[in-house]
């Protein structure tokens, strides 16, 4: 069975450093892209970044400053790194498995809700 | 970037009537690329049809989608109230993989 669970704090300091982490069941990294996409709160999806089956990556240029993704094949995980965070990244962040053709996201975890706050 | 704009930001519909959702992109896009979901209240989204015009695995019959170049869209034939939800389409043509607005549909 697919899944995807993402987990991570729920409370991040403005300017500090948002760590998710993205675990998967029933595919293999190796295989499967998986892409890092956002909702702030009653707003719509924003596309982030992807990590492919081969280990590389490409970012949304608007973010692509402060974010990394990588992985742990071994382990099943994707981890998302986002730096100087502020009180606009608030959002649920969903991890989405993409099995390689043309993008599409054809599995989601249920998302892991990020707010940022002092 | 391109840019998909999609309409209208809302539908408001009796059961059993159809519904049609349009996507626009900034650009020409391969229809191999062209995706739309739906995100029911409180839930993540669910891909519906995927390479503009395929019914993802278990997607009723009723949901449909067709397009090419700029202009997609999206057809619900006979609205159902489980279908109340935010469809979204994608592309996966170019970095950034960009979403459309998103229009919410609701039933009268």
């Amino acid at each position: 069975q697919v899944q995807l669970k993402e987990s991570g704090p729920g409370l991040v300091q403005p300017s500090q450093t948002l760590s998710l982490t993205c675990t998967v069941a029933g595919f293999s990294l190796t295989s499967y892209n998986v892409h890092w996409v956002r909702q702030p709160p009653g707003k719509g999806l924003e596309w982030m970044g992807v990590i492919w089956n081969t280990g590389g990556t490409r970012y949304n240029s608007a973010l692509k400053s402060r974010l990394s993704i990588s992985k742990d094949t071994s382990k099943s995980q994707v981890f998302l790194k986002m730096n100087s965070l502020q009180t606009e990244d608030t959002a649920t962040y969903y991890c989405a498995r993409d099995r390689g053709i043309a993008a599409m996201m054809d599995a989601w975890g249920q998302g892991a809700s990020v707010t940022v706050s002092s | 970037a391109i840019v998909l704009n999609q309409s209208p930001s809302s539908i408001i519909a009796s059961q059993g009537e159809k519904v049609t959702i349009t996507c626009r992109a900034s650009s020409s896009i391969s229809s191999n690329y062209l995706h739309w979901y739906q995100q029911k209240p409180g839930a993540f989204p669910k891909l519906v049809i995927y390479s503009t015009s395929y019914r993802a695995s278990g997607v009723p019959s009723r949901f449909s989608g067709s397009g090419s170049g700029t202009s997609y869209s999206f057809t619900i034939s006979r609205v159902e109230a489980e279908d109340v939800a935010t469809y979204y389409c994608q592309q996966g043509s170019s970095n950034p993989f960009t979403f459309g607005s998103g229009t919410k549909l609701e039933i009268k």
